[in-house]
C-alpha cells in the first residue's frame, strides 16, 4: 500500500473562515510534507515534518499552521486566508526526510478556493 | 540555491514514438532525483527515483538517467501511448536542508 489520503478533495472558504486540511498515510513513513501548487506551476514546498517534529518551514505566512498529531497524520490549519492562497495543496510522505533512497509518495491533493 | 529546469516545456508526438524529456539542475550536491507524472488537477505519481550514486533506473517503458557532474537527467519513454499524455516533473532533493525542488514540468501530448 503506497497510498497517501487527503481530505477534503475540494474546499471553498471565505476569508474569515477557519478550516483544516487532513493527510493520512499508513506506510510507516516518518517524514511528511505539505506543498502548494498554483495552476500550471510546479509544487512548492511549505513544511516538512520529521518524526512528528517540524524540520522545515519555508517562510510560510502564519495564516497556515501545520500540525502532526502522530506519525500517520498531518494537518494544515487555515485561518484568514487570502484569495491568492487558492491552489492545490498536496501532501506527501517518505520513509525519512534524509537519505537518497526515500521516494516521496503524494496524495491526490485538496483543491482550495478562497472567496 | 538549487534551480531545476525542464526542456521542452511542451511536446506533442504521434503514438508509437520514442521520446526524451530533459531535466537540468544547478547544484550537483543532491541526494536523489525523482521523476513524477501529474494528470490535470491531480496529485503526483512517482515514476522513478535515481539516487546520487546511480546512473540510471528503469521501469517498464521508462528509463531515467542521471549525470550528476553535468547536472542533467533524462527520462526516456519508449513506444509512447495516448495514456502517457500528462505533465512530467523532475524533482531534485538537495543535501543542504533536505529540500525538494521541482522543475516546471514538460506537458506531453501523445496523439492517437
Amino acid at each position: 500500500d503506497t497510498e497517501v489520503t487527503q481530505t477534503p478533495k475540494h474546499l471553498v472558504m471565505g476569508m474569515t473562515n477557519k478550516k483544516s486540511l487532513k493527510c493520512e498515510q499508513h506506510m510507516g513513513h516518518r517524514a511528511m510534507y505539505w506543498y502548494k501548487q498554483k495552476a500550471k506551476k510546479p509544487p512548492e514546498l511549505m513544511f516538512v515534518y520529521s518524526y512528528e517534529k517540524l524540520s522545515i518551514n519555508e517562510s510560510v505566512p502564519s495564516r497556515f499552521s501545520p500540525e502532526c498529531p502522530n506519525s500517520s497524520l498531518l494537518n494544515l490549519h487555515l485561518h484568514a486566508l487570502q484569495p491568492e492562497d487558492s491552489a492545490l495543496y498536496l501532501c506527501a510522505s517518505s520513509l525519512t526526510s534524509s537519505g537518497g533512497a526515500n521516494i516521496q509518495y503524494f496524495g491526490a491533493g485538496t483543491r482550495l478556493s478562497v472567496l | 540555491k538549487q534551480e531545476v529546469t525542464q526542456i521542452p516545456a511542451a511536446l506533442s508526438v504521434p503514438e508509437g514514438e520514442n521520446l526524451v524529456l530533459n531535466c537540468s539542475f544547478t547544484d550537483s550536491a543532491i541526494y536523489n532525483l525523482q521523476w513524477f507524472r501529474q494528470d490535470p488537477g491531480k496529485g503526483l505519481t512517482s515514476l522513478l527515483l535515481i539516487q546520487s550514486s546511480q546512473r540510471e533506473q528503469t521501469s517498464g517503458r521508462l528509463n531515467a538517467s542521471l549525470d550528476k557532474s553535468s547536472g542533467r537527467s533524462t527520462l526516456y519513454i519508449a513506444a509512447s501511448q495516448p495514456g502517457d499524455s500528462a505533465t512530467y516533473l523532475c524533482a531534485v532533493r538537495s543535501t543542504g536542508g533536505f529540500k525538494t525542488i521541482f522543475g516546471a514540468g514538460t506537458r506531453l501530448f501523445v496523439k492517437a
